[in-house]
């Protein structure tokens, strides 16, 4: 079956960057007509959409985050990473990868990575 | 962005209660409505697509309806594993919104 893990650091301290890989088994991010996407959640709060890569190389990014945001994926690892720069507290956030899955226009988040904390902290 | 309204935030209800749970989109999505079960200190489980679809090995007893602006889950006849935070999220328009969640708690 399909499994997604998320690892990089727990700590980043402000205004770096913080860097996050996803590691997939189970599927081939380079052949299938899939989106893989990061997702948040501050801690006792809702989720928060990142954004996504296809495996065309297309991306999209939520525009709250645009500016800072970098999504690529490494092909030949069967990897994606999420860049995030000009880290805050505000970023603090339990980070997820997912896939999305569908058919013509209809996708949904089927099979999503344990998460892994990030603090943001000086 | 197209906004996700989930009220209440919170239910209490008992077992084998009937239990619906409500979810208003800000502008028509079709039925690109998703539905996840997200229990603590885990990730979103998915339960519902496009509306209605049950997810393959998710139990019979968890429905969606709705299209447009206004869409429900329903589980039938609540289990002592169904208390969790329960997420609506359209898929229609990027970004990609959830709603603020309705957690179901035993009354």
């Amino acid at each position: 079956q399909v499994q997604l893990e998320e690892s990089g650091p727990g700590l980043v301290k402000p205004p770096q960057t913080l860097s996050l890989i996803c590691t997939v088994s189970g599927d081939s991010i380079s052949s299938s007509n899939d989106y893989w996407s990061w997702i948040r959640q501050p801690a006792g709060k809702g989720l928060e959409w990142i954004g996504r890569i296809h495996a065309s190389g297309s991306t999209n990014y939520n525009p709250s985050l645009k500016s800072r945001v970098t999504i690529s994926a490494d092909m030949s690892r069967n990897q994606f990473s999420l860049r995030l720069n000009s880290v805050a507290a505000a970023d603090t956030a339990v980070y997820y990868c997912a896939r999305e899955t569908g058919h013509s226009f209809e996708y949904h988040l089927d099979c999503w990575g344990q998460g892994t904390l990030v603090t943001v902290s000086s | 962005d197209i906004q996700m309204t989930q009220s209440p935030s919170s239910l209490s209800a008992s077992l084998g209660d009937r239990v619906t749970i409500p979810c208003r989109a800000s502008q028509s999505i079709g039925n690109y409505l998703n539905w996840y079960q997200q229990k603590p200190g885990k990730a979103p489980k998915l339960l519902i697509y496009a509306a209605s679809s049950l997810q393959s090995g998710v139990p019979s007893r968890f429905s969606g309806s709705g299209s447009g602006t206004d869409f429900t889950l329903t589980i039938s006849s609540l289990q002592p594993e169904d208390f969790a935070t329960y997420y609506c999220q359209q898929s229609d328009v990027i970004p990609l919104t959830f709603g603020g969640g309705t957690k179901v708690e035993i009354k």
